[in-house]
């Protein structure tokens, strides 16, 4: 079992959509989770980072925690062209190195 | 707003010859990191830096690779020789040193595109 599991798409959905992006965790003593954006060829971009269950909401981006089901997801609404892109996944532990996911890459239909 | 740099941005080098990554964090940063992202796949860690001292570096292949931090603040990753599945983008990162519990946040930079042929 992957210790960040992500489904690698293309996740497609069409413009003004909402795009959820799912991300499961294996560590259950995981406290600290982040949402990257890459577009091809360049950097990790940091979009969002959680620590508690719950909804966090910056934007049109709202991320999504549930401890107990090791589950962290992102929501982009009214989905713009602009934001195709891979988004990485990323999870850590106190004291412990960020593990990725290998990223889901979304695709936003004009 | 600050940014980590990388430099070179490409470098295309035959195999069995040695390259060199150069990374400036975040002024401040106390911890940096080095990535491999293999096309496809996510960032792998291949040190981690808390001021000058080697925090992890469990993943790095020591019989070629090395990354040094001297003064704690600019680092150099170094490859010595190349082999064809080196190819790979090498990011940096950098983070202000954690405060109890969590890793903090980590900035990259725009990674240098590593071609071995």
């Amino acid at each position: 079992q992957k210790e960040v599991e992500q489904n690698s798409g293309p996740l497609s959905v069409p413009e003004g959509a909402i795009a959820s992006l799912n991300c499961t965790y294996s560590d259950r003593g995981s406290q600290s989770f982040f949402w990257y954006r890459q577009y091809s060829g360049k950097s990790p971009e940091l979009i969002m980072s959680i620590y508690s269950n719950g909804d966090k909401e910056d934007g049109r981006f709202t991320a999504q925690l549930n401890k107990a089901s090791q589950y962290v997801s992102l929501l982009i609404r009214d989905s713009q062209p602009s934001d195709s892109a891979t988004y990485l996944c990323a999870v850590n532990r106190a004291y412990q190195k960020v593990t990725f996911g290998t990223g889901t890459k979304l695709q936003v239909i004009p | 707003e600050a940014e980590v740099a990388q430099s070179p941005r490409y470098k295309i080098t035959e195999k069995s010859q040695a390259v060199a990554f150069w990374c400036d964090p975040i002024s401040g940063h106390a911890t940096l990191y080095w990535y491999r992202q293999i096309l496809g796949q996510g960032p792998e860690l291949l040190v981690q830096f808390q001021d000058e001292s080697v925090v992890d570096d469990s993943q790095l292949p020591k019989d070629r690779f090395s990354a040094e931090r001297l003064k704690g603040v600019d680092s150099t990753l170094k490859i010595q020789p190349a082999e064809l599945g080196d190819s790979a983008m090498y990011l940096c990162a950098s983070s202000r040193k954690g405060t109890s519990g969590g890793t903090d946040t980590q900035y990259f930079g725009p990674g240098t595109r590593l071609t071995v042929l």
